[in-house]
């Protein structure tokens, strides 16, 4: 099974800011790389998916980048509204696999 | 308005059966790939197995093989999950998804399931 490395694993940044997650696949698995957001008590929610296409009507302000093995989840200016925990989930194959999550808090 | 909504979730003894559902609306159900993944307490996501629209291919996390199948009934817009010999780490919210090309789309609200004594 293809493993998923998400980091860091919490990050703590102040509204405004810029906030960087990171995905690292075991093996290449070309741009089969989707986001996910999920708030406490919440299902997922779809971010992004082939590792850098926004699901239509979400912000702007949330993009996604690279291919291969090494992927990035950035949140240009963090609102409020972004507190949550996001997973990268790799598609190329089957068992498609998570990362551990990285839970993103205001300062 | 997709929608997916799950049953079957309980507190079941080690060693028990439990039979989860996922009723579908809002799409074309028996075109699309779906999904149960899980989600332990405090814990990530783990996709347990996958099912191809006409249920000829199905997929399995190595942790489930043997134990837990996949089915579906496109007449009756509805997905299981069949789980026997459960164990105390088999213990998490299940939830019923819907497969994209690259992407989980959409999820239900989630089962939870609890193996204990």
């Amino acid at each position: 099974d293809i493993q998923m490395t998400q980091s860091p694993s919490s990050v703590s940044a102040s509204v405004g800011d810029r906030v960087t997650i990171t995905c690292r696949a075991s093996q290449g698995i070309n741009n089969w790389l989707a986001w996910y957001q999920q708030k406490p008590g919440k299902a997922p929610k779809l971010l992004i998916s082939a590792a850098s296409s926004l699901q239509t009507g979400l912000p702007s302000r949330f993009s996604g980048s690279g291919s291969g093995t090494d992927f990035t989840l950035t949140i240009s200016s963090l609102q409020p509204e972004d507190c949550a925990t996001y997973h990268c989930q790799q598609a190329n194959s089957f068992p498609w696999t998570f990362g551990q999550g990285t839970k993103v808090e205001i300062k | 308005e997709v929608q997916l909504v799950e049953s079957g979730g309980g507190l079941v003894q080690p060693g028990g059966s439990l039979r989860l559902s996922c009723s579908a609306s809002g799409f074309t159900f028996s075109s699309y790939w779906m999904s149960w993944v899980r989600q332990a307490p405090g814990k990530g996501l783990e996709c347990v197995a996958n099912i191809k629209p006409d249920g000829s291919e199905k997929y399995y996390v190595d942790s489930v093989k043997g134990r837990f199948t996949i089915s579906r009934d496109n007449a009756k817009n509805s997905l299981y999950l069949q789980m026997i010999s459960l164990r105390a780490e088999d213990t998490a919210f299940y939830y019923c998804a819907r497969q994209v090309v690259g992407a989980t789309d959409y999820w239900g609200q989630g089962t939870l399931v609890t193996v204990s004594s």
